[in-house]
């Protein structure tokens, strides 16, 4: 059980595209999903969290309107990059809780986004 | 300030070892939880093992168990007879935080390599 599917995997596009990703649970239902983001050889940075029927919380340093965020069922949040850059080309990666404090967060398989 | 420390960047095992990943945390809350992930070179996450702050006993999850010290402030991970499949990227993490607002932030992660 609580499985996270994100989609897609894998994106290549041209600088200036949007590009929206899906981050859906798939046998549990979620108010709070998570998305991160992973250079090369480093650790998860949290960039916000995203809760269903309401806003997203941005991390500090995350520019909201560069990373959108919507939540609008319990089971579906998407991260659209806007007007991508080169310079946003990561491992983006999302996460599910089971809304129960001892319960781990679910990760996707993540998005590798290159931006061209 | 960092929250979660791993010391070793890169460990080198033979098969059939055991190996222990360090950890140490810094946090004020009473209340967290901390989790183990490991990260395969094709990017998920995958859910090891995970420790309350409560939990009087060390968590134990098949080969994976969990050395948790609360007074040294540390949750060390010990694979028992390590495999080549467990070559990977290992990531503790700490949740904190009020109930609604739980979040993990993450170690910078060490390279487990297991040789044949």
């Amino acid at each position: 059980g609580a499985v996270v599917s994100q989609h897609p995997s894998w994106v290549i596009c041209k600088s200036g595209t949007s590009v929206k990703i899906e981050c859906r649970s798939l046998d549990f239902q979620a108010t709070t999903m998570f998305w991160y983001r992973q250079f090369p050889k480093q650790s998860l940075m949290l960039m916000a969290t995203s809760n269903e029927g309401s806003k997203a919380t941005y991390e500090q340093g995350v520019e909201k309107d560069k990373f959108l965020i919507n939540h609008a069922s319990l089971t579906l949040s998407t991260l659209t990059v806007t007007s991508a850059h080169p310079e946003d080309s990561s491992f983006y990666i999302c996460s599910a809780r089971v809304d129960n404090s001892n319960q781990p967060q679910h990760f996707g398989d993540g998005t590798r986004l290159s931006i061209l | 300030a960092q929250k979660i420390t791993q010391t070793q960047p890169g460990m080198f095992v033979q098969e059939k070892e055991a190996v222990t990943l360090d950890c140490t945390y810094d946090t004020s809350d009473q209340s967290y939880g901390l989790f183990w992930y490991k990260q395969p070179s094709s990017g998920e996450m995958i859910f090891l093992i995970y420790q309350g702050s409560y939990d009087e006993q060390n968590a134990t999850e098949g080969r994976y168990s969990l050395n948790f010290q609360k007074a040294r402030k540390s949750a060390n991970l010990v694979i028992s007879a390590s495999q080549l499949g467990d070559s990977a990227m290992y990531f503790c993490a700490m949740r904190e935080g009020i109930q609604g607002a739980q979040k993990l932030v993450f170690g910078q992660g060490t390279r487990l390599t297991i040789n044949p």
